[in-house]
């Protein structure tokens, strides 16, 4: 069983600022990390699949990294807009999926 | 993208009563799907893992002769709710994995006991 950790659990932040938030994972028995953007009621849908140490990926103005040798995921999102607005889940694959808690990120106008 | 669908997209019972709800993967076959519980203001909480052709494996804490699980074929499993109370009322989501690389989730299930 892989522990995923994430934080802070909630974050508020003003239309246009950039925020940044963690997922961490045991680093042994690892095999991908995933970051999925989830709107309550629907869906998760995902943002990012990352496998290799020092991998980096970018969506628009989301973006993520990656370390295992550490354990950690950064999420990234630059200027951010209230259409950002949702929890932002990151699940740690081993033998199977394990999701972290989420960020339930809020962009105020 | 890969499809998953589930069936209905919300329903309301009566307390007592028995919801099955449906998971189809549409254009892959998956031997293993997850079924996943959301709480109030919490994140997905795994609830267990249907298996084709055998039983599934439930997490610690979710009754097993309560969430009946079948995995009837490689592109259906069902979760069924029996004898529904009003604190089962929840989102329910399923998802069928492709590899270890990606995972495709079901748009939900809201049920509402009464």
């Amino acid at each position: 069983i892989l522990n995923v950790e994430q934080s802070p659990q909630s974050l508020h932040v003003q239309e246009g600022d950039s925020t940044n938030f963690t997922c961490s994972f045991p680093s042994s028995n690892f095999y991908a990390l995933h970051w999925y953007r989830w709107e309550t009621a629907k869906s998760p849908e995902a943002l990012f699949v990352m496998t290799l140490n020092g991998d980096e990926k970018k969506k628009g103005r989301i973006s993520a990294t990656l370390n295992t040798k550490e354990g950690y995921s950064y999420l990234y999102i630059k200027g951010s807009q209230p259409e950002d607005s949702a929890t932002y889940l990151c699940a740690a694959t081993g033998n199977q999926f394990y999701f972290g808690t989420g960020t339930s990120l809020t962009v105020i106008p | 993208g890969a499809v998953v669908s589930q069936h209905p997209s919300w329903v309301i019972c009566k307390s007592g009563t028995s919801v099955k709800i449906e998971c189809r993967s549409l254009d892959f076959q998956a031997t293993t799907m997850f079924w996943y519980r959301q709480f109030p203001k919490q994140s997905l909480m795994l609830m267990a893992t249907s298996n084709e052709g055998s039983k599934a494996t439930y997490e610690q804490g979710v009754e097993k002769d309560k969430f009946l699980i079948n995995h009837a074929s490689l592109t259906l499993s069902t979760l069924t709710v029996t004898s529904a109370h009003p604190e089962d009322s929840s989102f329910y989501i399923c998802s069928a994995p492709k590899g270890l690389d990606e995972q495709y989730f079901g748009p939900g299930t809201r049920l509402t006991v009464t």
